[in-house]
């Protein structure tokens, strides 16, 4: 199936400090990519969607500014999360929407867990 | 408001016997739905679906049942195995398909006790 890879797993960041989180489509190009974020015990909510050479468009309740995102090719997608603070620990997962054989699906990464400090 | 819900945060279930996770939606707009199976500080994995033209879509333990009227799905896991242990979300593409942005329940932690 469908591989789709995050880097970092795991970040550590002082607060004010700005991360960057990586989303790879490794076997497909991915036109539409998601960001997740997961608090402790809660639901999966959506962030974002993120097209190829466009902006992303935000979920209602999210900092566009605070939460950059920047889909620059077909197989990479960013989510900066800047200026960071303790209540932006949380674990964030990437999908990637996947075409081919005529099919539509998503698929997740493995997430990357941040904790600021 | 959460269009898709899980109303059991947990359930516990003996090896070997029946699990069954439910899922109840709001929006009747939509026609198609994911079980998706999620360990802890991994990402989910998808599990399997089910299209509203159908109200029963099987593969191997598990099974998906759909009853539209209700707008209510479940998930049930025979035989239940201690692999199975996770957190399990029901979700909802907006729009019906399978690649546009999905909508999750809140998810439904199993364990399956030896």
């Amino acid at each position: 199936g469908a591989v789709v890879s995050q880097h970092p797993s795991r970040v550590i960041c002082k607060s004010g400090t700005s991360v960057k989180i990586e989303c790879r489509s490794l076997d497909f190009q991915a036109t539409t990519m998601f960001w997740y974020r997961q608090f402790p015990k809660k639901s999966l909510m959506l962030m974002a969607t993120s097209n190829e050479g466009s902006k992303a468009t935000y979920e209602q309740g999210v900092e566009k500014d605070k939460f950059l995102i920047n889909h620059a090719s077909l197989t990479l997608s960013t989510l900066t999360v800047t200026s960071a603070h303790p209540e932006d620990s949380s674990f964030y997962i990437c999908s990637a929407r996947s075409r081919t054989s005529g099919s539509s699906e998503q698929y997740f990464g493995p997430g990357t867990r941040l904790t600021v400090t | 408001d959460q269009q898709v819900k899980q109303n059991s945060p947990s359930l516990s279930v003996q090896e070997g016997r029946i699990s069954i996770l439910n899922c109840d939606y709001t929006n009747s707009m939509f026609d198609y739905f994911l079980w998706y199976k999620k360990y802890p500080a991994e990402g989910p994995t998808f599990l399997i679906s089910i299209s509203s033209i159908k109200d029963k879509n099987e593969d191997g333990r598990f099974t998906v049942f759909l009853n539209k009227s209700a707008k209510h799905l479940s998930l049930h896991i025979v035989p239940s195995q201690p692999g199975d242990s996770a957190v399990y979300f029901c979700a909802a593409p907006v729009g019906g398909n399978a690649g546009n942005m999905l909508t999750f329940g809140g998810g439904t932690r199993l364990m399956v006790k030896p």
